[in-house]
């Protein structure tokens, strides 16, 4: 059972166009949606992250968007640039144990 | 300030070899996980501790075993090595439940482990 679910798996987007991914869970109980940014070779960073009190939160370019009624939550790009191509992970936690549910992942190129 | 150390960053074993990979935050984090990576399958929780001393299952546990004995060390431990274990193997470590914090995971850069 995949609790987190997360589209595209694969993204192409021009310099200073804007990328989008999505993600949706099911668990109710879930109270806490980073996304987390992977570079080759390297471990998942957090990159930004949301709780369920709050539609949308803002960071630079980075912007979640979240919709509780639905169960869905996405990331926004804003001015893509090269340097944003990462593999990206939604998330969710839930409970008191802190054990975060990922999404598959999205591999974002960002074309110059 | 190291964070989150893995040992060794790759190793090749053949099928039913044992090895252990070896994890350490000096962060004084309570909780460490971990995880592994597969193309396609994203990242899935294999063992996690909440603090010394104790270990739990997580969503793919079978043919792993961990061990906590000290609170900055989490040993992944592989008895019977399979082909299906080839996997990208990440360690985690978070603060855990400490008011004002957001348990934000912070991970290690990943061990290669090929099995033959």
């Amino acid at each position: 059972q995949q609790q987190v679910k997360q589209s595209p798996q694969s993204l192409i987007v021009q310099k200073g166009g804007i990328s989008i991914i999505n993600c949706a869970y099911e668990n109710t109980a879930f109270d806490y949606f980073p996304w987390y940014q992977q570079f080759p070779g390297k471990g998942p960073a957090l990159l930004i992250a949301i709780r369920p009190d709050v539609s949308e939160k803002k960071e630079g370019r980075f912007t979640i968007s979240f919709n509780k009624s639905a169960k869905q939550f996405s990331l926004h790009i804003m001015d893509s640039q090269p340097g944003d191509s990462a593999t990206y992970f939604c998330a969710a936690r839930g409970g008191s144990n802190y054990k975060l549910t990922f999404g598959k992942g999205t591999l974002l190129t960002v074309n110059p | 300030n190291a964070g989150v150390t893995q040992t060794p960053k790759f190793r090749v074993l053949k099928t039913g070899q044992s090895m252990t990979l070896l994890c350490a935050q000096d962060m004084n984090h309570e909780y460490m996980y971990w995880y592994r990576q597969d193309p396609g399958m994203g990242l899935r929780l294999i063992h996690y501790s909440v603090g010394e001393g104790t270990t739990a299952k997580g969503e793919v546990p079978d043919g792993y075993n961990v061990s906590r004995l000290k609170k900055q060390n989490f040993l992944l431990g592989l008895e019977s090595a399979a082909p299906s274990q080839t996997s990208v193997y990440f360690c985690a470590s978070s603060p855990g439940l400490v008011r004002g914090t957001t348990g934000e995971l912070f991970f290690g850069e990943g061990s290669r482990l090929t099995v033959l």
